[in-house]
C-alpha cells in the first residue's frame, strides 16, 4: 500500500544533542511537510516543499532545518533540542495544487522525548 | 486570512448516541474543506471532504456537508461506537494559487462511554 512512513516512531535526546527525524513517502507526491504537535494542540507546520524548493514558516525557529534529497525522502534535523521541543513531529504529503484538492496525507508521527 | 472554528470539546457521549461537532470556517477563495481523525498517539487520518459547495462527504458512518451559505462542514453520526473515541480536526485548504497549506480548527477530543 501507498503510504508515509516515519522513523523512529519514539525518539529520545538529551538537551542539546542534536537529532535527525525521517520521513520516507511511496505516494509520488510532489509537497512534502513537516508540522509539530504538542498535547492536545493542532498541528503547526513548521515548512514545506514543493519539489526541491523549501518552504519555511515565518515563525519557525531557526533551530530546526529540513532537507529532501530526493522526492521519496524528507529529513527533520534539530540543531539543539531544548525541553520546549518535545512534541510529536508529524510529515505529511500531498499533490500539486494542479492535480490534488488540497488533501494531505499523514504518516504515524515521531514522538520526540528530550531529557 | 483564513481560519477554522471548531466546537469546544472534550465531548462525551454515551454509546449509539447521535454525535454532532460544528465547524465554520472564513476563507478568501473557494476551499476544500476535511475533517480529519486522530487515535491516541498515531497521526492524524483523512475522515472525510469535500470540495465544492453543497458536497457532502462520508466514511465509516460520518457525514458533512458543505455549506458555503453558513460557511460551515459540521460533522455528524447517527450513532457512535467506542471505537470512535478520538480526536477530531477540521481543516480547509484555500484554492489559491500556490497554496498547498492546511488551516486546522483547534480540535475536538470526542470520548464515547460503553
Amino acid at each position: 500500500d501507498a503510504m508515509v512512513i516515519q522513523n523512529p516512531r519514539y525518539q529520545v535526546t538529551q538537551f542539546g544533542k542534536p537529532v535527525t527525524l525521517s520521513c520516507s513517502q511511496t505516494l509520488n507526491h510532489n509537497v512534502m511537510y513537516w508540522y509539530q504537535q504538542k498535547s492536545s494542540q493542532a498541528p503547526k507546520l513548521l515548512f514545506h516543499y514543493y519539489d526541491k524548493d523549501f518552504n519555511n514558516e515565518a515563525d519557525t525557529p531557526d533551530n530546526f532545518q529540513s532537507r529532501r534529497p530526493n522526492t521519496s525522502f524528507c529529513f527533520l534535523d534539530i540543531r539543539s533540542p531544548g525541553l520546549g521541543d518535545a512534541a510529536m513531529y508529524l510529515c505529511a504529503t500531498s499533490r500539486d495544487r494542479a492535480s490534488g484538492r488540497g488533501e494531505q496525507f499523514f504518516g504515524p508521527g515521531t514522538r520526540l522525548t528530550v531529557l | 486570512g483564513n481560519s477554522v472554528t471548531q466546537m469546544e470539546g472534550p465531548v462525551t457521549l454515551s454509546e449509539e448516541a447521535f454525535l454532532t461537532i460544528n465547524c465554520t470556517y472564513t476563507a478568501t477563495g473557494y476551499p476544500s474543506l476535511f475533517w480529519y481523525v486522530q487515535y491516541p498517539g498515531e497521526g492524524l487520518q483523512l475522515l472525510l471532504k469535500a470540495t465544492k459547495a453543497d458536497d457532502k462527504g462520508s466514511n465509516k458512518g460520518f457525514e458533512a456537508t458543505y455549506r458555503k451559505e453558513t460557511t460551515s462542514f459540521h460533522l455528524e453520526k447517527g450513532s457512535v461506537q467506542v471505537s470512535d473515541s478520538a480526536v477530531y480536526f477540521c481543516a480547509l485548504s484555500d484554492q489559491g494559487f500556490g497554496n498547498e497549506k492546511l488551516t486546522f480548527g483547534t480540535g475536538t477530543r470526542l470520548t464515547i462511554i460503553p
